[in-house]
């Protein structure tokens, strides 16, 4: 089975810090996602890799920057916290085979920003 | 730039087949459709993939019409446990050689005994 495991469950910040979440996948898969889901509003891309150092922005990228050192391995970086960043985040994995885009999800990260 | 639409929230009672529609009128001709199953605090699960005409798994079926403009979800014989939030997503590869994916908003399904 494709695991994607994300470093925290739960996770509580202060307004201005810097907070990395990190993201990885056992399946040598090259497309890694993350996402904010937020209650009414399902969700929304943040940023995409599909391949080491390789980033796309998603829809809704403004405070949030990646890096996609390892394959396996996909960081969201929140520069300075605020507290409308608080959310769950979702990170998943896909491979890039024709016709098969199926993502596999991790846990999620719940961040609240004080 | 394919917008896909759900119903917010359905009810239905245990043992009844259950119809979720998503509607995604711009869906681009690499795009497929795929169904997620989601509980409170867990990431989203894959329940079925299709691109067009109709689909099935051991799970669900996937009706998507010639258009491809919607597609419906449809669960045979529901049970408590299918009590989630259910997601279309639309998407695939560009010629750009990027991909493209927009979730639809949700469908909070919940089955009454």
């Amino acid at each position: 089975d494709v695991k994607v495991t994300q470093s925290s469950r739960y996770l509580v910040k202060r307004t201005g810090e810097k907070v990395f979440l990190e993201c990885v996948q056992d399946m040598d898969h090259e497309n890694m996602f993350w996402y904010r889901q937020d209650p009414g509003l399902g969700l929304r891309l943040i940023y995409f890799s599909y391949d080491v150092k390789m980033k796309e922005k998603g829809d809704i990228p403004e405070g949030y920057s990646v890096s996609r050192e390892k394959k396996e391995r996909f960081s969201l970086i929140l520069e300075s916290a605020s507290t409308n960043q608080t959310s769950m985040y979702l990170c998943a994995s896909s491979p890039t085979t024709s016709g098969n885009y199926e993502q596999f999800f991790g846990p999620g990260t719940r961040l609240t920003v004080l | 730039l394919a917008k896909t639409t759900q119903p917010i929230s359905m009810d239905s009672y245990e043992g009844q087949e259950v119809n979720i529609t998503c509607s995604h009128n711009n869906i681009a001709t690499n795009d497929y459709i795929t169904w997620y199953q989601q509980f409170p605090s867990q990431g989203p699960r894959f329940i079925i993939q299709g691109y067009k005409t109709k689909v099935t798994n051991e799970v669900a079926s996937l009706f998507i019409p010639a258009d491809r403009k919607s597609s419906t979800l449809s669960l045979p014989r529901v049970s408590l446990s299918d009590t989630a939030v259910y997601y279309c997503l639309v998407g695939g590869a560009r010629a750009s050689g990027t991909y493209k994916y927009i979730f639809g908003t949700g469908t909070r399904l919940k089955v009454l005994a």
